[in-house]
């Protein structure tokens, strides 16, 4: 079974603080993905990675950055947290493993965020 | 662009009835089409995709959808509602020729299941 850690189930961090989710994957996939999801809105695309210290922005990309210096692990960072980043932060990965497969993305757990 | 609407933010059956989530999709082509539910405090878990095989595609827990390209829609149904189908929902789309897999999701639709 595909396997997607996040690293923290909640956190609360106050304003202004420098923020760090991880998300490590264990099948060997191409690409990951991060999301927020807020009520109403569904999920929206941050940032994705079809590769190693590839990165390219999704939909809602300000106030946030990502790293990907190993193919298992993809990282989040708000730069300065904010009040309205507070959220549901969802990572996927998906890949050419099972070929046809490749279009699937499987999920961690999330993570909640709460900005003080 | 593509797009994806799902119609209704939340619906409301009793246990033992029909379950009908609705989506559509705008594209020029067929694109693979997804479901996924979401459990209180978890992530999302695949249900069902359509990959251009049978438009009938059958996913876990009884639920099937129907690809019907004239009506560029992509439905969810289930024949009997069980307390546990309680969860959040959502339909995605994913274009056929997309670098790197990505996934276009709708706003989802939260169904609550009553005894």
């Amino acid at each position: 079974d595909v396997k997607v850690t996040q690293s923290s189930r909640y956190l609360v961090k106050r304003t202004g603080e420098k923020v760090f989710l991880e998300c490590v994957q264990d099948m060997d996939h191409e690409n990951m993905f991060w999301y927020r999801q807020d009520p109403g809105l569904g999920l929206r695309l941050i940032y994705f990675s079809y590769d190693v210290k590839m990165k390219e922005k999704g939909d809602i990309p300000e106030g946030y950055s990502v790293s990907r210096e190993k193919k298992e692990r993809f990282s989040l960072i708000l730069e300065s947290a904010s009040t309205n980043q507070t959220s549901m932060y969802l990572c996927a990965s998906s890949g050419l493993a099972g070929g046809r497969a490749k279009n699937i993305q499987y999920f961690g757990a999330g993570t909640r965020l709460s900005v003080l | 662009a593509q797009s994806v609407t799902q119609l209704g933010s939340h619906v409301s059956v009793s246990e033992g009835a029909l379950v009908l989530l609705r989506c559509n999709y705008s594209s020029s082509v067929p694109p693979y089409l997804f479901w996924y539910v979401q459990y209180p405090n978890q992530g999302l878990q695949l249900l069902l995709k359509y990959t251009s095989a049978a438009t009938l595609v059958k996913g876990i827990n009884g639920f099937e959808a129907e690809f019907k390209k004239s009506e560029t829609s992509f439905h969810l149904t289930k024949p009997s509602a069980h307390m546990s189908d309680a969860a959040e929902y959502f339909c995605a789309v994913s274009p056929r020729y997309n670098q790197g897999g990505k996934l276009i999701f709708g706003q989802g639709t939260e169904l609550s299941v009553k005894p």
